[in-house]
């Protein structure tokens, strides 16, 4: 079955501090990715996305990620994080077969500290 | 354009109560989702509908149902409540290979 893994359960930073949160998926054919943040006590939120073309994609309030093919990754980033950020970041990749599904991982409990 | 819209935001039920958690986005998008989400866990797809009048499962459908007869609305039904059913739900539209619109989400408590 297909699945994404987040290894990073929960990250503590201080403020400027550069961010990396891995994401890993088992699925070998082509790939739409997505990364969602969601704020203390709200709904997900599109951060960026990759469907295909440049494998660095740019996202909103500074983030990227970088899609490695073969390592089944996609990792997101952020040069200098702000306290602002502290939030869940989860990781999604389309399912195979119908019903345009995502498949989320577990989640990334991100906080930032003054 | 509201996007996605849900109602209630916060329900306590007691054991064996059943209740209707309602979902409409205003976007015309065909496709639509209901999931949980538990400290932890992610979410876990509960029901899904490719569009009007068709509907199935998703992970973990046991305890939910589900209509879709017009598309803006995709109402989730409880017929029993049960404790593990206690979580944070959240409906989401899709139009195609798009990313999903998430609603504010129903926190549910059941007692």
């Amino acid at each position: 079955a297909q699945s994404v893994s987040q290894h990073n359960h929960h990250v503590i930073l201080s403020e400027a501090a550069s961010l990396e949160l891995g994401c890993n998926y088992s699925y070998g054919g082509t790939v739409n990715l997505f990364w969602y943040v969601q704020y203390p006590g709200q709904h997900l939120q599109l951060l960026l996305k990759y469907f295909s073309g440049d494998p660095l994609v740019k996202g909103i309030k500074g983030f990227e990620a970088e899609f490695i093919k073969s390592k089944f990754s996609f990792n997101l980033r952020k040069p200098s994080v702000q306290w602002s950020d502290t939030a869940e970041y989860f990781c999604a990749v389309n399912t195979k077969g119908g019903g345009n599904k995502l498949t989320f991982g577990t989640g990334t409990q991100l906080k930032v500290e003054l | 354009n509201a996007g996605v819209t849900q109602t209630p935001k916060f329900r306590i039920l007691k054991i064996g109560q059943s209740m209707t958690l309602q979902c409409t986005q205003d976007m015309n998008h065909n496709y639509m989702y209901w999931y949980r989400q538990d400290p932890g866990m992610g979410l876990k797809l509960i029901y899904y509908s490719v569009g009007a009048g068709i509907t199935d499962k998703g992970e973990v459908p046991n305890g939910y149902n589900v209509s879709r007869s017009t598309t803006e609305d995709f109402p989730l039904r409880l017929e029993l409540a049960a404790p593990s059913q206690t979580s944070v739900y959240f409906c989401a539209s899709r139009q195609g290979q798009d990313n999903q619109y998430f609603g504010p989400g129903t926190r549910l408590t059941v007692t």
